[in-house]
């Protein structure tokens, strides 16, 4: 089983439709994040949560929003979906003892919002 | 400007061959920095970290030039399962990455 779970793998939705995806691990990390990958612009964070009291605004924020139910759980919401948040979305997670920076990733969510 | 940019390739090359590409990042103030691989539709995964004094591991090489903000990333003899995309990431010390848009590698029977 992976260590960082993604749920759904794949979605298609429509236009003004809610969607939550769903990122759980079992590394123990407390460092969690969520990116959208777009062609030709590499990850781009949307948020990212340091322990289970603390979210933070990434470089994308507009249109998501999160929730970190647990250490474990972190899971990104569009409250009203557009087509321009039709991207592969990842949650990675990272230790907040390790001088790497090394991020973990889920296997990915893609969503397609028509 | 962008943080991290990369030259997308793609670098098509024959097995045993050596390939070579540069990533170029903006914020002097960077403070680490990483090559990441990512294979089709697959999630990205670290390959190596970049030290400033260069660092190899096995048949890759990373070079970090810090006068003129570039990291490299070098492949000897290239093998079929070397084909993916290579990101290049940049610490700015907030813990926050910023990612290239990565450079394709094809290597070829």
């Amino acid at each position: 089983d992976a260590d960082v779970t993604q749920t759904p793998r794949n979605r298609i939705t429509k236009t003004g439709k809610r969607i939550m995806l769903e990122c759980s691990q079992t590394k123990g990390h407390d460092r969690m994040y969520w990116y959208r990958q777009d062609p030709g612009l590499g990850l781009r964070l949307i948020y990212y949560s340091f322990d289970v009291k603390d979210i933070n605004k990434g470089e994308i924020s507009d249109g998501y929003s999160v929730s970190r139910q647990a250490q474990a759980k972190f899971s990104l919401s569009l409250e009203s979906a557009i087509p321009n948040q039709t991207a592969l979305y990842f949650c990675a997670t990272s230790d907040l003892t390790s001088n790497t920076g090394e991020l973990f990733f889920g296997e990915g969510s893609r969503l397609t919002v028509l | 400007r962008k943080e991290v940019e990369q030259d997308p390739g793609p670098f098509n090359v024959p097995e045993g061959a050596t390939v070579a590409f540069n990533c170029t990042y903006s914020n002097s103030a960077s403070q680490s920095f990483f090559w990441y691989r990512q294979d089709c539709r697959k999630e990205p995964k670290l390959l190596m970290s970049v030290y400033s004094s260069g660092n190899e591991d096995g048949r890759f090489t990373a070079q970090l030039n810090r006068a003129s903000q570039y990291i490299s990333l070098l492949i000897r003899d290239s093998k079929l399962s070397d084909s993916a995309t290579y990101l290049c990431v940049v610490n700015r010390g907030d813990y926050k990455l910023s990612f290239g848009a990565g450079t394709t590698v094809t290597v070829r029977a």
